[in-house]
């Protein structure tokens, strides 16, 4: 266990649905993270919080939207998704954004289709 | 463009033997490099950290090797073991000062028997 607990593990939804990803973190972090990894793809960070603050939007569509209500939860909701957003979603964590140990620890992830 | 790339899709080891896995980097300048682990259909776990003025970093039968001018970083795994085997991913911090780890593609290792 990382200590990163992310739900739900698996999530299928149309595109015309609305859906949240939730992830949160009992490790005392400052720093939250979503990253995306679709088949043959290296890992893409989506977005950064620093202290609830959000510190990196990679140019991600609005159809993703982050929240970080305060520095353990982390979510991030879906709405009218394409099938090309199937991936698995990971999120992150870390003591803080930026430092020189910014080793991530991962949760398991959000397996996500959509039809 | 930063560019991370990792050796290969596939690597096939014999147990027992050692495995060697590479990191190139371009258009980085970073001040550490980090490798990761992982499993199927779970998130990556944090393995070791190697800093610019390290040359190399070990722990148990890991050994990470980091050459700035190369741009280059090797991860060893000696004597490895049915269990060894997953995928294997570098981390660069984000250029420009960005926040986030950058990840390459990963190196699938498999050892066999």
């Amino acid at each position: 266990e990382t200590g990163v607990t992310q739900t739900p593990r698996h999530l299928v939804m149309g595109m015309t649905n609305k859906k949240s990803l939730k992830c949160e973190q009992h490790l005392g972090h400052n720093a939250m993270y979503w990253y995306k990894q679709s088949a043959k793809k290296p890992l893409e960070l989506m977005f950064v919080y620093n202290f609830k603050e959000q510190t990196e939007n990679n140019s991600v569509p609005s159809r993703f939207s982050p929240e970080c209500p305060n520095s353990s939860h982390l979510f991030l909701h879906l709405h009218t998704l394409q099938p090309e957003d199937s991936a698995l979603y990971l999120c992150a964590s870390s003591q803080k954004a930026g430092d020189s140990n910014e080793k991530l620890f991962f949760g398991s992830g959000t397996q996500l289709s959509v039809l | 463009s930063q560019k991370i790339e990792q050796n290969s899709e596939a690597l096939n080891i014999q147990e027992g033997k050692t495995a060697t896995l590479t990191c190139n980097y371009t258009n980085y300048s970073p001040a550490y490099l980090q490798w990761y682990r992982q499993d199927p259909g779970r998130g990556p776990v944090f393995l070791l950290l190697i800093r610019e003025n390290e040359k190399e970093k070990r722990k148990e039968r890991l050994k990470v090797t980091f050459d700035t001018t190369l741009k280059q970083s090797l991860f060893h795994i000696t004597a490895s073991q049915p269990a060894d085997s997953a995928t294997y991913l570098c981390a660069l911090v984000a250029g420009g000062g960005a926040d986030g780890l950058t990840f390459g593609k990963g190196t699938h290792l498999i050892i066999q028997p």
